[in-house]
């Protein structure tokens, strides 16, 4: 079965430093999402893309974050300087449009820990 | 705007015996619901979903919801609870689209005691 796959599992920066998260979405879906999860909290959306530009972003996603599909399989989100408070859980999400429903696949997460 | 709530952020039940989670939504168009567990260090299951064609919905693992538009609630349930049941379960809405963001609920972790 098809499944969206986020790579790494688990990144560790210094504060201030830039990292990228990938993900490679389902081949056939169009739609991408990345959320993020602080320790303990809730899933919280953060920025929605299609046809190669964000469709919508949250409040979270400022200008320290964007997001890339640099080539037909990865969708990456970079974070320019981290801080503490972006320690947390991110998931990659993929959805195909023309469905009777929006079932969005969630990838496994990349633990991001800011020192 | 959209929104979830989910009373109790910890439920505890005893092995074999029934699991409810409540969950409430707030949405201006019909919505879909979803339900997602999450596993110790795991992603996101989907658990099962409402899209309008059938208000009592049946999902993996034994699990079903029943979407009640007059309260304005999709509480999940489990007939038996077994062990492997223990995680966080996140109840969820989006607009009645293809392709809008998902809401997420606070989660409810569920422990199960033998």
């Amino acid at each position: 079965e098809p499944e969206v796959t986020q790579t790494p599992s688990h990144q560790v920066t210094q504060m201030g430093q830039e990292v990228i998260l990938r993900c490679v979405p389902i081949s056939n879906h169009l739609y991408f999402y990345w959320y993020r999860q602080i320790l303990g909290q809730k899933v919280e959306f953060l920025v929605s893309f299609y046809n190669n530009e964000i469709s919508e972003k949250s409040e979270i996603f400022d200008d320290q974050f964007s997001v890339e599909r640099p080539d037909g399989s990865n969708f990456t989100l970079k974070i320019r300087s981290t801080k503490l408070e972006d320690s947390a859980m991110y998931f990659c999400a993929s959805n195909s449009p023309g469905g009777p429903y929006n079932e969005q696949f969630f990838g496994p997460g990349t633990r991001l820990t800011v020192l | 705007a959209q929104s979830v709530t989910q009373l109790g952020s910890h439920v505890s039940v005893s092995e074999g015996a029934l699991v409810l989670l409540r969950c409430n939504y707030s949405s201006s168009v019909p919505p879909y619901l979803f339900w997602y567990v999450q596993y110790p260090n795991q992603g996101l299951q989907l658990l099962l979903k409402y899209t309008s064609a059938a208000t009592l919905v049946k999902g993996i693992n034994g699990f079903e919801a029943e979407f009640k538009k007059s309260e304005t609630s999709f509480h999940l349930t489990k007939p038996s609870a077994h062990m492997s049941d223990a995680a966080e379960y996140f109840c969820a809405v989006s607009e009645d689209t293809s392709y809008d963001k998902v809401i997420f609920g606070p989660g409810t972790s569920l422990s199960v005691i033998p």
